[in-house]
């Protein structure tokens, strides 16, 4: 069975900063991963897809790397924002036909401004 | 513009009593979701559809039924509400090969069952 960690669950850093989100998953038979924004009381806004064969993903100021064979994937934030305050999701979808995505439960992101 | 939309967003019901939240994408994705998100626990899936009339399981099915009737519909019914029902639940939806596709999430609704 697939697990998704996220650590840690709450990071506030001051402006300007870069920093980096961890996820790791136990079931490297993964088809892509994707990190998504959740903000109080929204749905879910997809940031970046890495597929299984991919190594890296840019959007911006992000940046995902995915290394499979170790069950990890990092989230960076160049330059953060306050905008950039949000609950940030990683999700491994890994059960091809289900199409289902096991998500962590979340890093809570503060940036002080 | 393309979105999933979900209705109602926030529901306040009492335990028994029969709902249906719905769920609507404007993209022609053949798959669609639902999720439930609870603290601690993150999001699980409950139901998913590959396709028109082609449902199935996900994690944690019990107490909820799904009907997959026109594509663009993926309704959730709770036939008998109760409290640990209580969750954000969201629906989710893509385009086949979910290798390759991105999953597409509505704002969510918010349920509470007294």
């Amino acid at each position: 069975k697939q697990e998704v960690t996220q650590i840690p669950a709450a990071l506030s850093v001051p402006e300007g900063e870069n920093l980096v989100l961890n996820c790791s998953f136990t079931d490297s038979a993964i088809y892509n991963l994707q990190w998504f924004r959740q903000d109080p009381g929204k749905g879910l806004t997809s940031l970046l897809l890495i597929q299984s064969s991919q190594r890296e993903q840019t959007s911006g100021r992000l940046n995902a790397s995915l290394d499979k064979s170790s069950g990890r994937s990092t989230l960076y934030i160049a330059a953060s924002q306050p905008g950039d305050s949000a609950t940030y999701l990683c999700a491994v979808c890994s059960n091809f036909g289900n199409e289902k995505l096991t998500f962590g439960t979340g890093t809570r992101l503060t940036i002080i401004p | 513009e393309a979105q999933v939309t979900q209705n109602p967003r926030y529901l306040i019901t009492v335990t028994g009593k029969k709902l249906t939240v719905t769920c609507s994408q404007n993209m022609n994705h053949e798959y669609m979701s639902w999720y439930r998100q609870d603290p601690g626990l993150g999001l699980r899936q409950i139901y998913y559809s590959m396709n028109v009339e082609v449902t199935d399981k996900g994690d944690v099915p019990e107490g909820y039924k799904v009907s997959r009737k026109e594509k663009r519909n993926f309704p959730l019914i709770l036939e008998s509400p109760s409290p640990n029902q209580t969750s954000l639940y969201f629906c989710a939806s893509s385009l086949l090969l979910g290798q390759l596709y991105e999953q597409y999430f509505g704002p969510g609704t918010r349920l509470t069952v007294t």
